[in-house]
């Protein structure tokens, strides 16, 4: 079964500073990756997905990932974080080749707190 | 439009009741799933249905049962409830089944077990 882990539970980091969030998943077969993000109080919001073609996929709010298969990788990345981007963020992978179709798998999620 | 809704915000129950949760799907979506995000913890899938139907089935007793309605809404049953159904569920909504097409997630229920 596809399982997805999330290297860090908390990441610290000033403001305007680079951050790199990471996340590996279980199987090298063809799957989806995604990354969503969790402002206090809300539902989860889509920051962006890779499905197939270019390893680099850029989201929203600045964010990119980049999908390694050979390191079962996909790490979230942002050049230069703001206060807003605290929140928890969550890596997951879809298995839709497996009779999966869209159930999302999910990471323990990784706190990212900006400091000023 | 308003996205995906969830009713109630917040409820509170007491172990051994039963709890039902309800979910309208962003306009024009027609598949829903339920997930379980325990504090601290990812969500975890529970069921999902397309066409009033119960389609893929994550690891969950069958004290957790679910509808979908003819206007694609849903709704989450749980039975016998115990302490460690504490948790936010999440309702998501996109088209169809397939795994390209984005999810969309409501905002939660956060049910508290006593």
């Amino acid at each position: 079964a596809q399982s997805v882990t999330q290297l860090d539970s908390q990441v610290p980091v000033f403001e305007e500073a680079p951050v790199e969030l990471r996340c590996n998943y279980s199987s090298s077969v063809s799957v989806y990756l995604f990354w969503y993000v969790q402002y206090p109080n809300q539902g989860l919001q889509l920051l962006l997905k890779y499905l197939s073609g270019s390893t680099l996929v850029k989201g929203i709010n600045g964010f990119e990932a980049e999908f390694n298969k050979s390191q079962t990788s996909f790490h979230l990345r942002k050049p230069s974080v703001h206060i807003s981007d605290t929140a928890e963020y969550f890596c997951a992978v879809s298995d839709p080749f497996s009779g999966g179709y869209n159930k999302l798998i999910f990471g323990a999620g990784t706190r990212l707190a900006v400091h000023p | 439009d308003a996205g995906v809704t969830q009713s109630p915000t917040h409820l509170i129950k007491t172990r051994g009741q039963q709890v039902t949760l309800r979910c309208s799907p962003k306009s024009g979506h027609d598949t829903v799933s339920w997930y379980q995000q325990a504090l601290g913890q990812g969500p975890q899938f529970i069921f999902q249905y397309y066409e009033e139907e119960e389609r893929q089935r994550g690891n969950f007793p069958d004290r957790f049962s679910g509808h979908q309605f003819p206007n694609y809404s849903s709704e989450l049953n749980v039975n016998a409830l115990l302490l460690g159904d504490s948790a936010l569920y999440l309702c998501a909504s996109l088209e169809g089944l397939a795994g390209y097409n984005e999810q969309f997630f409501g905002p939660g229920t956060r049910l508290t077990v006593l």
